[in-house]
């Protein structure tokens, strides 16, 4: 079974600009989930889709949003990046229920200029 | 706030058991205990996770204690590649979201 896909793997960009990270679940698995990574706040949570239908979202400013698709791919969009979005991005794919293990992608090194 | 506590590194010699302790005094009754690794530049792994009983899985072992108050994870043969950063999350509250803490960064030493 292929696991969690994110791509591109590393992005440049500069201020300003907007970004969109795809991210493909684990076939079967309808949750997708999108988190922030930085040196200095650790693993924080953007939000979850469920069958198409935001579920859960963090704390982080509406210039960060999401989709998921039909075919539960998910995307993530911010824009107007600031210099503090640096960060790897990471999802990940359940099936979706309260008790399910996490599976992660390799995530997206956004690096913003 | 993370709701667990958990040593900021620890060392542990190849071949051993490594033990990896965690506190969550505040969990509810119907809260899990679940373990994840990261290691370098990848996303993190599930490692195991747990309610009340003891479980054990090819990767590891989860200890509970009986207030379930506090939890260890035993690795128990530890090789270089277990070299990584451990997280001990407490279940998803209402909204489906897991709060991440520091973690453990274990280091297995040859």
């Amino acid at each position: 079974k292929a696991g969690v896909t994110q791509t591109p793997r590393y992005l440049i960009k500069t201020r300003g600009q907007q970004v969109t990270l795809s991210c493909s679940p684990i076939s079967g698995h309808r949750s997708v989930s999108w988190y922030q990574q930085t040196p200095g706040q650790g693993l924080q949570f953007l939000f979850e889709y469920f069958s198409e239908t935001q579920r859960n979202k963090g704390n982080f400013p509406g210039r960060f949003s999401g989709r998921q698709f039909s075919n539960s791919r998910s995307e993530m969009n911010v824009s107007t990046l600031e210099l503090g979005d640096s960060a790897l991005y990471l999802c990940a794919s359940s099936l979706g229920g309260i008790e399910e293990k996490l599976f992660f992608g390799s995530g997206t090194q956004l690096s913003v200029l | 706030d993370a709701k667990t506590t958990q040593p900021t590194s620890m060392d542990c010699a190849e071949g051993r058991a490594a033990n990896l302790p965690c506190n969550h005094s505040t969990i509810s009754g119907n809260e899990y205990v679940y373990w994840y690794r990261q290691i370098h530049s990848q996303g993190p792994q599930y490692i195991i996770h747990g309610l009340k009983n003891n479980e054990t899985n090819e990767m590891a072992s989860l200890i509970i204690t009986e207030d379930r108050k506090s939890s260890t994870l035993i690795l128990p043969h530890a090789t270089l590649r277990d070299t990584a950063v451990y997280y001990c999350i407490v279940s998803p509250d209402s909204n489906y979201q897991l709060i991440w803490g520091a973690g453990t960064k274990l280091i297995i030493k040859p």
